[in-house]
């Protein structure tokens, strides 16, 4: 079972504000770091997948960097918009769990108008 | 393309009865998973499987068996339901890429 920490726990912005979230897990063995978006009612939705060091992904106004030698990832989303509120998960995966995820318990975001 | 599909949606059961949390994916994955959503909790591994045949244990395994005879289904039994075992239990399944996830069963246990 890997200790992911996630931070903060929740978030409150105004729209049009850029945040960020961080996700830190064990360094050792690393092999892979998810992201998801889970909104209330519905099932979570992959946002990346994450493998190299210094990776770096973008999906619209939300992108995500990766740094495996220190054990830590950030999401950004830059303008934030109601419809991002959401909870932000993030699961890494090492050599030993291989495809199985342990989740972060998420940071939620709210953003009002 | 349905993706994950999971059902019922919703159940209550009484302590001690027991019940299948079914399970099917249509996209040829070979890892499915089930994961339970505690509130404050996150969602926790119970067991998952890489393959037809094989399935492994995860993080909270106790009172849940599951078996995968085939490559769509992986279907999950609770045999002797405890108000412990109120939750919701989403099923996702993944090939090289992040999970697809179904809608979720939410379980009460009363």
């Amino acid at each position: 079972i890997l200790n992911v920490e996630q931070s903060p726990q929740s978030l409150h912005v105004q729209e049009g504000d850029s945040t960020n979230f961080t996700c830190s897990f064990p360094s050792s063995n690393f092999y892979a770091l998810h992201w998801y978006r889970w909104e209330t009612a519905k099932s979570p939705e992959a946002l990346f997948v994450m493998t190299l060091n210094g990776d770096e992904k973008k999906k619209g106004r939300i992108s995500a960097t990766l740094n495996t030698k220190e054990g830590y990832s950030y999401l950004y989303i830059k303008g934030s918009q109601p419809e991002d509120s959401a909870t932000y998960l993030c699961a890494p995966a090492n050599s030993n769990s291989g495809y199985a995820l342990n989740f972060g318990k998420g940071t939620s975001l709210l953003v009002t108008p | 393309n349905a993706g994950v599909t999971q059902t019922p949606k919703f159940r209550i059961l009484k302590i001690g009865q027991s019940m299948t949390l079914q399970c099917t994916q249509d996209m040829n994955h070979n890892y499915m998973y089930w994961y339970r959503q505690d509130p404050g909790m996150g969602l926790k591994l119970i067991y998952y499987s890489v393959g037809a045949g094989i399935t492994d244990k995860g993080e909270v395994p106790n009172g849940y068996n599951v078996s995968r005879s085939t490559t769509e289904d992986f279907p999950l039994r609770l045999e002797l339901a405890a108000p412990s075992q109120t939750s919701v239990y989403f099923c996702a399944s993944s090939q090289e890429g992040g999970y697809t996830f179904g809608s979720g069963t939410r379980l009460t246990v009363v």
